[in-house]
């Protein structure tokens, strides 16, 4: 179904560690997503780039992670200072098109736990 | 408060039977998708629609974006189609961010 692919699959960081993850949007999709699914099942939107753009970041992207999707390599989302609250599954879609009119495509998600 | 409300949280089938799934919306929405978290964790596609309805195999979705629903029914429910299932849509204006509802879990029994 989808062909973006996430890496690391599980990741597991002490409070105050850096916590890197990784996405490859499917080929020929300019703009990638990042969400944060919490245990609740609940999504919370991160970022999104156009190309190497960024397009949209809540409050908490922008103090706290470092993000990029530089071309010809893959994508990436990274906490400078895990928290313990940072634990959740981090999602990470592409769409073809920008404005809100194509379907997005999930990757299998990098499962951040911080002890 | 929440854009998209989901509904029921929770649902039991047994194989065989039916039921729809609703999300209903607080303001007009452009579009919306319905997806299906498998028991890998994966987030399959399922529909994209802008207007009216779509079906695929045992499944058809509807979206009303004036009456601001969409419903998901499931028809002859099989065992593989128990995961949790989310509606997204994207929110109006220029800012295009998809908002999820919080999900339907569904488990389908023998």
């Amino acid at each position: 179904n989808s062909k973006v692919i996430q890496t690391p699959r599980y990741l597991v960081k002490g409070q105050g560690q850096k916590a890197k993850m990784r996405c490859i949007p499917e080929k020929g999709h300019p703009v990638v997503f990042w969400y944060q699914q919490n245990k609740n099942n609940e999504f919370k939107f991160l970022i999104n780039f156009q190309n190497q753009e960024v397009l949209q970041q809540i409050d908490m992207t922008e103090k706290r992670f470092s993000a990029e999707c530089p071309s010809n390599s893959p994508c990436s989302l990274e906490i400078q200072s895990s928290e313990a609250g940072d634990s959740a599954l981090y999602l990470c879609a592409s769409s073809p098109h920008w404005g809100g009119a194509e379907t997005l495509y999930f990757g299998s998600g990098t499962r951040l736990t911080v002890l | 408060g929440d854009q998209v409300e989901q509904s029921p949280s929770a649902l039991s089938l047994h194989e065989g039977t039916g039921s729809a799934l609703r999300c209903n919306f607080t303001t007009t929405m452009r579009a919306v998708q319905w997806f299906r978290k498998n028991s890998r964790g994966s987030l399959i596609n399922l529909f994209y629609l802008a207007s009216g309805t779509k079906e695929n195999g045992r499944l058809k979705s509807a979206f009303d974006s004036k009456e601001r629903y969409s419903t998901l029914h499931i028809r002859d429910a099989q065992l593989e189609d128990s995961g949790t299932y989310f509606c997204a849509a994207p929110t109006s204006g220029g800012n295009y961010k998809p908002t999820f509802g919080k999900g339907t879990s569904l488990v389908v029994h023998p």
